[in-house]
């Protein structure tokens, strides 16, 4: 099963850019990428995704690498709503029985 | 207003007593899902369900049982809870299974004591 790689924590400061990393190394052709974030004590909410070519969303862009085995959630301006962690997945669409797995994430601390 | 809600909120239960988990969606999304959440271990799928009447095992799905007899509900029975379900665990359902996104309810908090 292709998985993916995050940092635990990253910080950033209040209406910077945040640029949070993903490796997905064993990643296959039909996988997409996922990325959810989880607000403290709130359940996990969609935030972006796609497979091969960059996607801008109201709420981040996706930057994917030409090889595919990583990709990078941009945060244009983060604001202390931001805060939260941050998951990386990979979403099989050839309709195998592929298990998600959603990991550990990355915790995303933004100073005022 | 449309969406997912679970319920209770909160629990807390004796070892060996069953609980029931609800959770209701009122989007007619196929696939439902059960995941729980501990410190250190992000979250793990329980079990899932592709439409009414149709279930399957997820990672961790021991001492668990689930049932869909109604698109919009999947309740999660835990016949006999033990101390290590003691978790908060959050439903989600989606139009599409895997590939696209999910949408997830705000979670319950069970304690077993």
């Amino acid at each position: 099963d292709a998985k993916t790689t995050q940092p635990n924590s990253m910080e950033s400061n209040e209406e910077e850019p945040v640029h949070l990393p993903c490796n997905h190394s064993t990643i296959s052709g039909t996988d997409y990428i996922h990325w959810y974030r989880q607000l403290p004590s709130q359940g996990p909410e969609y935030v972006i995704h796609g497979l091969t070519s960059n996607v801008n969303n109201r709420m981040a862009s996706l930057a994917i690498a030409e090889d595919r085995k990583s990709s990078t959630l941009i945060l244009h301006r983060a604001t202390l709503r931001d805060a939260a962690v941050y998951y990386c997945i990979l979403r099989d669409a050839s309709g195998g029985s592929y298990i998600p797995t959603f990991g550990r994430g990355t915790s995303l601390i933004v100073h005022p | 207003d449309a969406g997912i809600t679970q319920s209770p909120r909160y629990k807390i239960t004796e070892t060996g007593r069953q609980v029931t988990l609800m959770c209701h969606q009122t989007w007619s999304h196929s696939y439902m899902f059960w995941y729980r959440q501990d410190l250190g271990h992000g979250l793990r799928l329980i079990y899932y369900s592709a439409a009414a009447d149709i279930t399957d095992k997820g990672e961790v799905p021991d001492g668990y049982v689930v049932s869909r007899s109604k698109t919009e509900n999947f309740p999660l029975t835990l016949e006999s809870a033990t101390r290590s379900q003691t978790s908060v665990y959050f439903c989600a359902s989606s139009h599409t299974g895997f590939v696209y996104e999910q949408y997830f309810g705000p979670g319950t908090r069970l304690t077993v004591t």
